[in-house]
Order: C-alpha cells, then sequence, then structure tokens
C-alpha cells in the first residue's frame, strides 16, 4: 500500500515567518502534486512536479521534489495571512494515475 | 460546464437512510474520482472511472457503498444504510488522461444524525 507522510499536521506562525511543509513515502511516484484547500472548497492544484530533484518556484512558493521521487517538500518564504490554509501533497501512481494524499498541513499564519 | 459541480451541497440524513451524491465532471474529461474527507484531514480515495475500463473500487470502505458513471460523463455515489461514521465531505474530481492536476468539486458535506 502507498501512503505519504505529510509534516507537520499543524503550524501556527506569525506573518513574516518561513516554514517548510514535507511530504515522504517509501513508494517512488509518477508525480507529485501540491494543493490548497479552503474551508468548504475543494482543493486547488498548486503545483506539479515531475522529475526528480526538480524546483518550482511560485511566488513565495518553493516546491521541491526529492531525486528518487519518493519526497516532496513545500518551503513558503514571508508567510502571509493569506496563506492560511490546509496543504495537501499528493504521489501520483505511475501505473493507474490514482492519487494518494497526505494527511495534509493545517497552516494559520497570524498577522 | 467550467468547472466541477457536486449537489447537494449538504445533505443532512436520518443514521439508516440511503443518499445520492451526483459529481458532473468537466466536459470532457475522461477520469473521475471520488474521495472522502473527514473535518481537517487528508482525502481518502473511495472509487476512480477512467474512459471505458472498469473502475478502481479498492477504496470503497463497505459494500454499502457503491458508485456508477453514466454515458461517461455524470457520476452518482450511493450509500445505503447510512451510518453516523459516514459523516464527512464527499470529494469528486475529474481529469484528463495524459495531463497532470485534478479539478475537484467543492463537495458535498454529509451528516448523518
Amino acid at each position: 500500500t502507498q501512503l505519504l507522510e505529510q509534516s507537520p499536521q499543524f503550524l501556527s506562525i506569525q506573518e513574516g515567518e518561513n516554514l517548510t511543509v514535507y511530504c515522504n513515502s517509501s513508494s517512488v511516484f509518477s508525480s507529485l502534486q501540491w494543493y490548497r484547500q479552503e474551508p468548504g472548497e475543494g482543493p486547488v492544484l498548486l503545483v506539479t512536479v515531475v522529475t526528480g530533484g526538480e524546483v518550482k518556484k511560485l511566488k513565495r512558493l518553493t516546491f521541491q521534489f526529492g531525486d528518487a521521487r519518493k519526497d516532496s517538500s513545500l518551503h513558503i518564504t514571508a508567510a502571509q495571512p493569506g496563506d492560511t490554509g490546509l496543504y495537501l501533497c499528493a504521489g501520483e501512481d505511475s501505473n493507474t494515475g490514482k492519487l494518494i494524499f497526505g494527511q495534509g498541513t493545517t497552516l494559520q499564519v497570524k498577522p | 460546464g467550467a468547472g466541477v459541480s457536486q449537489s447537494p451541497s449538504n445533505k443532512v440524513t436520518e443514521k439508516g437512510k440511503d443518499v445520492e451524491l451526483r459529481c458532473d465532471p468537466i466536459s470532457g474529461h475522461t477520469a473521475l474520482y471520488w474521495y472522502r474527507q473527514s473535518l481537517g484531514q487528508g482525502l481518502e480515495f473511495l472509487i476512480y472511472f477512467q474512459g471505458n475500463s472498469a473502475p478502481d473500487k479498492s477504496g470503497l470502505p463497505s459494500d454499502r457503498f457503491s458508485a456508477e458513471r453514466t454515458g461517461g460523463s455524470v457520476s452518482t455515489l450511493t450509500i445505503q444504510r447510512t451510518q453516523q461514521e459516514d459523516s464527512a465531505v464527499y470529494l469528486c474530481a475529474s481529469s484528463l488522461k495524459g495531463l497532470v492536476g485534478y479539478t475537484f468539486g467543492s463537495g458535498t458535506r454529509l451528516t448523518v444524525v
């Protein structure tokens, strides 16, 4: 069974601080996706990383895919209250295309 | 449509009743997924439809749960004899094979009382 361990599960920080969320697995995925979800809404795709070692930047967010394509990280620089939400990583099974989700990281950025 | 549409957005039902949840995927998307999410938690895979292939039902928690997809488009998730532990948000997503990334609906919040 493929599992994705996401950490930390909850993070409360002050505006302006930096943070990193980790997503780890013993399985290899064909891609790893990061989603952000706000209350009452479905998750929204932020980024997809496909190549081992790949780094993608989205404004203050930096996403990295591990060399072995088993893990990923999300780093947010100078967090803002608007970054508050549930962040989910999801690995794509290379055979079926099915997405396996981590348990999520609830981020609260206080002004 | 422009996005994935789910109905109803909220459903309160009595324990033991059957419920049907509907998902209208993005037109042309060949893949459709159902997930379940408890409060503040990650997504639990339920079932996956891809084109004309047999659905992957490996995530359905019991035989009270079933889903169908008619004409390769609309999908219905049915829960029979609902239990309180079935209370959760049920999310539907669709995607186009060959392109990464799912588009999710806003979900149906099911409360079993």
